[in-house]
């Protein structure tokens, strides 16, 4: 199993550029997340999904946008790139049924900068 | 919502010495507790866990305890290694739903 990927694995944009980053997700996980990490902080939620066709708000949504349209995959959007969005993006995913563990499984990061 | 925070940014320990590294939380309701190792430029890397309904939890050559009553979580390794610098960061939560510390960066010294 490759478990949790992303694409890409890093991605220079300018101000205003819309991108998307991709998560696959091969260990039938039903629920997804994508967080960023900042120098100095911890991990924050941006946007999760409990299951194919669903979305949530996490922490700090705004400027983002995602999509669950296949269970093993699960898109971040940023519609129009800002600096302040400038950070490393991990995906995470959990649950396969098993209620004994809340485990999240993380990928390898995207790090993005927006010049 | 919870709210976990990490006691000390770094911790600097002698190859071979047991490390212990250590959160608070805020939520007396989450019931899942984690751990997780970071090395530089990489994911987040799952060592152990815990349920509230524990208070102590052992793996290879980690141990996790709980304790509810003052809302505090450590991370103890045993025999530290050089290959166990990274950062640590804990987390917590309840129904999928996990906050993350900022991390605590272990440096072994050979």
């Amino acid at each position: 199993n490759a478990g949790v990927t992303q694409t890409p694995k890093f991605r220079v944009l300018k101000t205003g550029q819309s991108m998307t980053l991709l998560c696959a997700q091969d260990m039938n996980h039903e629920y997804m997340y994508w967080y960023r990490q900042d120098p100095g902080m911890g991990l924050r939620l941006i946007h999760y999904s409990v299951g194919e066709g669903t979305t949530a708000k996490g922490e700090v949504p705004d400027g983002y946008n995602v999509s669950r349209l296949k269970k093993q995959n699960f898109l971040l959007g940023l519609e129009s790139a800002a600096p302040s969005q400038t950070s490393v993006y991990f995906c995470a995913s959990s649950y396969s049924g098993d209620r004994t563990t809340d485990t999240q499984y993380f990928g390898p990061g995207t790090r993005l900068t927006v010049l | 919502g919870e709210s976990v925070g990490l006691h000390l940014p770094t911790l600097s320990v002698q190859e071979g010495d047991n490390s212990i590294i250590n959160c608070a939380y805020s939520n007396s309701a989450s019931d899942y507790f984690i751990w997780y190792k970071q090395e530089s430029g990489k994911g987040p890397q799952f060592i152990i866990d815990i349920r509230s309904n524990m208070d102590k939890r052992q793996g290879q050559r980690v141990t996790v305890l709980l304790n509810k009553t003052v809302k505090h979580l450590s991370l103890q390794i045993a025999a530290t290694q050089p290959g166990d610098s990274a950062v640590y960061f804990c987390g917590g939560g309840s129904n999928y739903k996990l906050t993350f510390g900022k991390g605590t960066l272990l440096t072994v010294n050979p």
